[in-house]
């Protein structure tokens, strides 16, 4: 499968900062990557779907403006997260689809703590 | 969108018993994956089921998807520690975007 990465693994900011998280598909050129949050103990919920080269698509409820997303290349996918607040403190995962079983490879997520 | 439901949320087992732990989805599926998280971990893809009445096995664990592919389960026998995690499951219809269940949180005692 895919070897993804993210950076950083943990960061901890300010509220009113803005926070950029990158996920790297290391071995696999992902014209698709999804960014996940999750909170403790809960499910993953999608928060949108990266396309290379074109806008992401956001899910009902994810702010587009308060979550952006650029997926320039097919190895890099950053997630910014603009005038952070303690309630977005979470976990976040990308992952990358693969195309065997269309199954997903995620990265090792990244812990945002918000101050 | 469809919803994915999954129970128990919490499964307690003593080592080299049996459990199982069941997903259901509110609309008819195109496929179903299973992922598994350990702690402190990132979710790791075991295995997807595609074929109404499908069953696969994976040593010890066996995935069975529903005849209306409404439903799956994944039953794990003669459990072991290594088998501590949350399990997942994940729908998909007819795109690429997967629904999680909550996620069936497995402790063993030894």
């Amino acid at each position: 499968g895919a070897v993804v990465s993210q950076h950083p693994s943990r960061v901890i900011c300010k509220s009113g900062t803005s926070v950029k998280i990158e996920c790297r598909s290391l071995d696999f050129q992902a014209t698709t990557m999804f960014w996940y949050r999750q909170f403790p103990k809960q499910s993953l919920m999608l928060m949108a779907t990266s396309n290379e080269g074109s806008k992401a698509t956001y899910e009902q409820g994810v702010e587009k403006d308060k979550f952006l997303i650029n997926h320039a290349s097919l190895t890099l996918s950053t997630l910014t997260v603009t005038s952070a607040h303690p309630e977005d403190s979470s976990f976040y995962i990308c992952s990358v689809r693969g195309t065997t079983f269309y199954e997903q490879y995620f990265g090792p997520g990244t812990r945002l703590t918000v101050t | 969108g469809q919803q994915v439901m999954q129970i128990p949320q919490y499964q307690h087992v003593q080592e080299g018993e049996d459990f199982t732990t069941y997903c259901n989805s509110s609309t008819t599926l195109s496929n179903i994956q299973w992922y598994k998280q350990r702690p402190g971990g990132h979710p790791v893809f075991l295995i997807q089921l595609v074929k109404s009445g499908e069953v696969k096995k994976q040593k010890r664990l066996t995935f069975q998807f529903g005849e209306a592919k409404k439903n799956s389960s994944l039953h794990i026998t003669a459990t072991q520690t290594t088998d501590v995690g949350t399990y997942f499951c994940a729908g998909s219809s007819n795109d690429y975007k997967l629904s999680f269940g909550a996620g069936t949180t497995v402790t063993v005692r030894a």
